[in-house]
């Protein structure tokens, strides 16, 4: 186990409505990434935080963001769901930002949009 | 554009033998790459990381060579065993492109039978 939690495990949620995931982080970090892993695919950067700043974004639309919390535990919002979004949420932390470094996965947020 | 390319079909391997996968990827100059193994329904786990001048890195039985010239690195598992059968992901890493924003390929299926 990774030390990396998340909440919830599952969720179902219906097209246009706002969905929140929750990841605290292993004790001692202080940057959290967020990746979409769709079935059968690789998990795709969605944006980093460090210090609860955002530090970079892949190719998501705004309505992914996030926030990072002075304990370092994080969340990600998205709004107006699409059926699209289905996916496995991972959260990853690592110690720092900017250099080679493990990170640690969560065990995901398994998210169905209907 | 940039594309990392693992194997999508399963590796299917006799218990005992070297497991090796491939990960190629084009249009990037990563500063390094990481390999995780990924269970289903659960987050990836790190294994090794490989720097750009490094060639060749050992952990127990794994091993994985990084060609900079190539643009390939490969992931050896030597004496395998039923227990190593998962999905087997590479990444790839740029410091300088959102700290550790990872890209990662489409992971391959390793299936070692007894």
């Amino acid at each position: 186990e990774t030390g990396v939690t998340q909440s919830p495990t599952h969720l179902i949620k219906t097209r246009g409505q706002q969905v929140t995931l929750r990841c605290s982080s292993q004790s001692g970090h202080n940057t959290v990434s967020w990746y979409q892993q769709a079935l059968g695919q690789g998990p795709q950067f969605i944006f980093q935080y460090y210090r609860e700043e955002e530090n970079g974004r892949g190719n998501f639309p705004p309505r992914f963001s996030g926030l990072q919390f002075p304990n370092y535990s994080s969340e990600l919002n998205v709004n107006a769901l699409e059926l699209d979004d289905s996916a496995l949420y991972l959260c990853a932390s690592s110690q720092t930002s900017g250099r080679p470094d493990t990170q640690y996965f969560g065990p995901g947020t398994r998210l169905t949009v209907l | 554009s940039q594309k990392i390319e693992q194997n999508s079909e399963a590796l299917n391997i006799q218990e005992g033998k070297t497991a090796t996968l491939t990960c190629n990827y084009t249009n990037y100059s990563p500063a390094y790459l990481q390999w995780y193994r990924q269970d289903p329904g659960r987050g990836p786990v790190f294994l090794l990381l490989i720097r750009e001048n490094e060639k060749e890195k050992r952990k127990e039985r794994l091993k994985v060579t990084f060609d900079t010239t190539l643009k390939q690195s490969l992931f050896h598992i030597t004496a395998s065993q039923p227990a190593d059968s998962a999905t087997y992901l590479c990444a790839l890493g740029d410091p300088n492109n959102a700290g550790n924003m990872l890209t990662f390929g489409g992971g391959t299926r390793l299936m070692v039978k007894p």
